[in-house]
């Protein structure tokens, strides 16, 4: 079946490190990726998207990589702030493109 | 501009009784889902509308059902609640089928 899921739970940084946070999907079919940001009591924030045409999209501080090979996406957030800690979710759409399937998410927490 | 509005923030209701959500996507998007979350867990897609039509629907009971209205808002509609409904009920709009999906901040309801 579809699922997308997070290798790690939770990850802990200073202030002005990178972070990486990754995510593994299983459905090769899907073509569209978008990562979201959660914070406490609110809807999940567009961060940036990606499709399988690509390996490489840039933000503003941000990264998405898309390894097509072993269905691997990561999010990489350059000077990590104490306003990223969040919880991150990535997202596949389905086959049909109308469902986005998330993952259990990563709880980001940024010490200063 | 306004972001995707939803009504009511929050929502209290008893087993067995009848809730409805509201949803205003983005000016301009034409495409509504919504997507229940649970404490601790990423969304689960419920349903999808574009140009007021349903064009996905996850698995969820057929106690839950939506519309979408000419002016593209839409309603949630959840019949005979049961505590286990009781989650973030998000909504999400976007331009077409599979392009940027933004968020609500969500309608948290808890049932009795």
């Amino acid at each position: 079946g579809e699922s997308v899921g997070l290798h790690l739970p939770t990850l802990s940084v200073q202030e002005g490190d990178n972070s990486i946070i990754n995510c593994a999907y299983s459905n090769s079919a899907s073509d569209y990726f978008i990562w979201y940001k959660q914070e406490s009591g609110k809807g999940p924030q567009f961060i940036i998207d990606i499709r399988s045409n690509m390996d490489k999209r840039q933000g503003q501080r941000v990264t998405v990589l898309l390894n097509k090979t072993v269905k691997h996406l990561s999010l990489q957030i350059a000077a990590t702030q104490p306003g990223d800690s969040a919880v991150y979710f990535c997202a596949e759409a389905d086959q049909a493109g109308t469902a986005l399937i998330f993952g259990k998410g990563t709880t980001l927490s940024v010490s200063s | 501009d306004a972001g995707v509005t939803q009504s009511p923030t929050h929502l209290i209701k008893t087993r067995g009784q009848h809730v409805t959500l509201r949803c205003s996507p983005i000016s301009g998007h034409k495409s509504v889902s919504w997507y229940q979350q649970v404490l601790g867990q990423g969304p689960q897609f419920i349903f999808q509308y574009y140009e007021k039509e349903e064009r996905g629907r996850g698995n969820f009971p057929d106690r839950f059902s939506a519309r979408q209205f000419p002016n593209y808002s839409s309603e949630l509609n959840v019949n005979a609640l049961l505590l286990g409904d009781s989650a973030l009920y998000l909504c999400a709009s976007s331009l077409y089928l599979q392009t940027e999906a933004f968020f609500g901040q969500g309608t948290r309801l808890t049932v009795v």
